[in-house]
């Protein structure tokens, strides 16, 4: 079976701090893709991300960086220098086909 | 990318009601989908949006309680019947635009959602 475990349900930070969102995965595929969303308060989820399971390189964008590693069955999210916009709730979704899976999601609370 | 718009963004609704929900997106997509999220909880997938067929629900959601229509490539329809209180949720609806393969691993765009209230 397939299961995405963030097991922080909520976290605050104060501005400008460093934030580390955990993601722990389980499937049998050895194909598969892991993604990031954002869900601000408005409701819509936006894309963040997705990787795909042949590829454990760990990517940047600007503030936000994932690492990815097969061995942990981990894909964590961190966001540098957090600001008060990047309060949301992110969920970790994990799709072996066009299916998502995804988990209970991590409220982040960014501090002025 | 694609945009998403659905409405209604919110209802309050009688018990035993039933409300119907639009999706609309900018383009013509493969594989449209619809979920629920219960208060501060994660989403589930409610059942996906086949074009002139029937749509392929998910283990626990029936057809005669969430009837879905699927008229063309851009538009879809779920219906929340005969509500209770514990149909209270969000309902949203993706979109994968077409990808090589079975889709595995498309990108999924939601809209905002619709935020209901059953009293």
């Amino acid at each position: 079976a397939q299961k995405v475990t963030q097991a922080q349900t909520e976290i605050s930070v104060v501005e400008k701090e460093d934030v580390t969102l955990d993601c722990v995965y389980e499937t049998r595929d050895t194909t598969y893709y892991l993604f990031w969303y954002k869900q601000p308060p408005s409701g819509e989820l936006v894309f963040l991300i997705r990787r795909n399971s042949f590829d454990e390189q760990n990517e940047i964008s600007g503030r936000y960086s994932w690492n990815f590693q097969k061995s942990t069955s981990s894909f964590n999210f961190t966001i540098t220098a957090s600001q008060v916009v990047d309060s949301a709730v992110y969920f970790c979704a994990l799709a072996g086909t066009y299916k998502y899976i995804f988990g209970t999601g991590t409220r982040l609370k960014v501090l002025a | 990318s694609a945009v998403i718009s659905q409405k209604p963004s919110r209802d309050i609704c009688q018990r035993g009601t039933s409300l119907t929900i639009q999706c609309q997106v900018d383009s013509q997509v493969t594989m449209m989908f619809w979920y629920r999220q219960q208060p501060g909880q994660s989403l589930t997938l409610i059942a996906t949006a086949n074009q002139g067929s029937e749509a392929t629900y998910e283990s626990g959601f029936v057809i005669d309680k969430f009837p879905i229509s699927r008229p063309n490539l851009t538009f879809s329809t779920l219906t929340v019947s005969n509500m209770s209180p514990e149909d209270s949720s969000i309902y949203l609806c993706s979109v994968a635009p077409s990808g090589p393969g079975q889709g595995a691993g498309n990108i999924q765009y939601f809209g905002a959602g619709t935020r209901l209230s059953v009293l």
